[in-house]
């Protein structure tokens, strides 16, 4: 049972390109989310959804967008890369609104 | 609006001292949910324990307790006789109702060095 699966696990963007971080959780999972931790700021919610087909915006949403066109599927876009989207992000995934979640090992991001 | 503050940034032991670390929490939501996390060096975040609004019990796992006390809303987490292997960034985080329900509100964490 893999849990949560995040890829790629390291990448470094260029200002200005565009990349796409996939989500995968085999839990059956109806929520998932997107996360960024930053050192001294805990960990943001970036965009959340509560279904397959649905989506929707967290605390820090700007410069991100998301899909979730399959249930187990969950991805994160950056359209245009900026130097302060340079962070360590995490999916996580959860049974109900009110269980602990279960997060995928992360991805570390770096914008140049 | 949900808060939690983790007002220690560090804190730094010897092995076998016990250390506490705080969590204070802001919701005006009466029912709600605590929960701890670990991230070890490796960075996976790792899940320690929920408690919902309702259970004040403290509770004790192994060398782990965590006293929840709504009335000074604290949620703090003990570790008895500390390891090397405690070493981490430890997170306390809510879930509370609302608009804000589902969506777990993260403090700002705590990294613990122990020494050997």
């Amino acid at each position: 049972n893999a849990g949560v699966t995040q890829t790629p696990k390291f990448r470094v963007l260029k200002t200005g390109q565009s990349m796409t971080l996939l989500c995968a959780q085999d839990m059956n999972h109806e929520y998932m989310y997107w996360y960024r931790q930053d050192p001294g700021m805990g960990l943001r919610l970036i965009h959340y959804s509560v279904g397959e087909g649905t989506t929707a915006k967290g605390e820090v949403p700007d410069g991100y967008n998301v899909s979730r066109l399959k249930k187990q599927n969950f991805l994160l876009g950056l359209e245009s890369a900026a130097p302060s989207q340079t962070s360590v992000y995490f999916c996580a995934s959860s049974r109900g609104q009110t269980n602990g979640y279960t997060f995928g090992s992360g991805t570390r991001l770096t914008v140049v | 609006a949900q808060k939690v503050t983790q007002a220690q940034t560090e804190i730094s032991v010897v092995e076998k001292e016990d250390v506490t670390l705080d969590c204070v929490y802001e919701t005006r939501d009466t029912t709600y949910y605590l929960f701890w996390y670990k991230q070890p060096p490796s960075g996976e975040l790792v899940f320690l324990i929920r408690r919902n609004s309702f259970d004040e019990q403290n509770e004790i796992s192994g060398r782990y307790s965590w006293n929840f006390q709504k009335s000074t809303s604290s949620f703090n987490f003990t570790i008895t006789a500390s390891q090397v292997v405690d070493s981490a960034v430890y997170f306390c985080a809510l879930i509370a109702g609302g608009t804000s329900y589902g969506k777990l509100t993260f403090g700002q964490g705590t990294i613990l060095t122990v020494h050997p």
